[in-house]
């Protein structure tokens, strides 16, 4: 398969933990987006990487959560001190154009 | 503003019959509008998109029409099939680094 993937797929964790994960995008795709997702909602951005360099940032994006993408390969997202409010679906796309793929996501529960 | 918003939210139709979902947007710069196909645990799966330079596109039973004066597109899948009950989001694309707007989806019941 030589779609976007994501690690884990799911996350429990209790309040105040940290947590990291890990998507591997499409083979050659310099673009790499992170979006999450509530229930019944669609996607919301949260920062685009271009190559490694982390190009945008949403102001969704508080100081608990950081990207790194530091071979302009796969990328990892960290949250630290988890709150109940960061339970959602945490999404990665991958693009070499416009067209984004998405990849099955992780879905975080903070209990 | 970076809004896009959905209509109708939840749609019902015999298999069969056509399904035409409808999207408005705010950014006027907005220049790329994807389709996403929305299954139970699963990721958004892109299965069409326009640019705005083109006002129509089709693939097989699905089309995409654009209207970039007024600020809105439109999704039609014709000969609905049960595989085609899901929930389906619009988006916009903002900014120069293509960042995605998505509406909040559209719940597609094909009832056999």
């Amino acid at each position: 398969d030589t779609g976007v993937s994501q690690d884990p797929r799911h996350k429990i964790t209790k309040r105040g933990q940290n947590v990291t994960f890990r998507c591997d995008p499409i083979s050659e795709h310099n673009r790499l987006y992170w979006y999450r997702q509530t229930l019944g909602q669609g996607p919301e951005f949260l920062t685009y990487f271009q190559n490694e360099a982390q190009l945008e940032k949403s102001r969704l994006l508080s100081d608990r959560f950081s990207a790194e993408r530091p071979k302009g390969s796969f990328s990892t997202l960290e949250i630290q001190r988890t709150e109940q409010g960061d339970s959602a679906m945490y999404l990665c796309a991958s693009s070499s154009t416009v067209e984004q793929y998405f990849g099955p996501g992780t879905r975080l529960t903070v209990t | 503003g970076e809004n896009v918003e959905q209509h109708p939210s939840t749609l019902s139709v015999q298999e069969g019959d056509s399904a035409v979902i409808k999207c408005t947007y705010s950014d006027s710069a907005s220049n790329y509008f994807p389709w996403y196909k929305q299954e139970l645990g699963k990721g958004p799966q892109l299965i069409i998109d326009i640019r705005s330079n083109v006002g129509e596109k089709k693939d097989q039973r699905i089309a995409v029409t654009l209207n970039k004066t007024a600020k809105h597109f439109s999704l039609h899948i014709t000969e609905t099939q049960p595989e085609d009950s899901a929930v389906y989001f619009c988006a916009a694309s903002i900014g120069g680094n293509n960042r995605l707007a998505f509406g909040k989806g559209n719940q597609v019941v094909v009832i056999p």
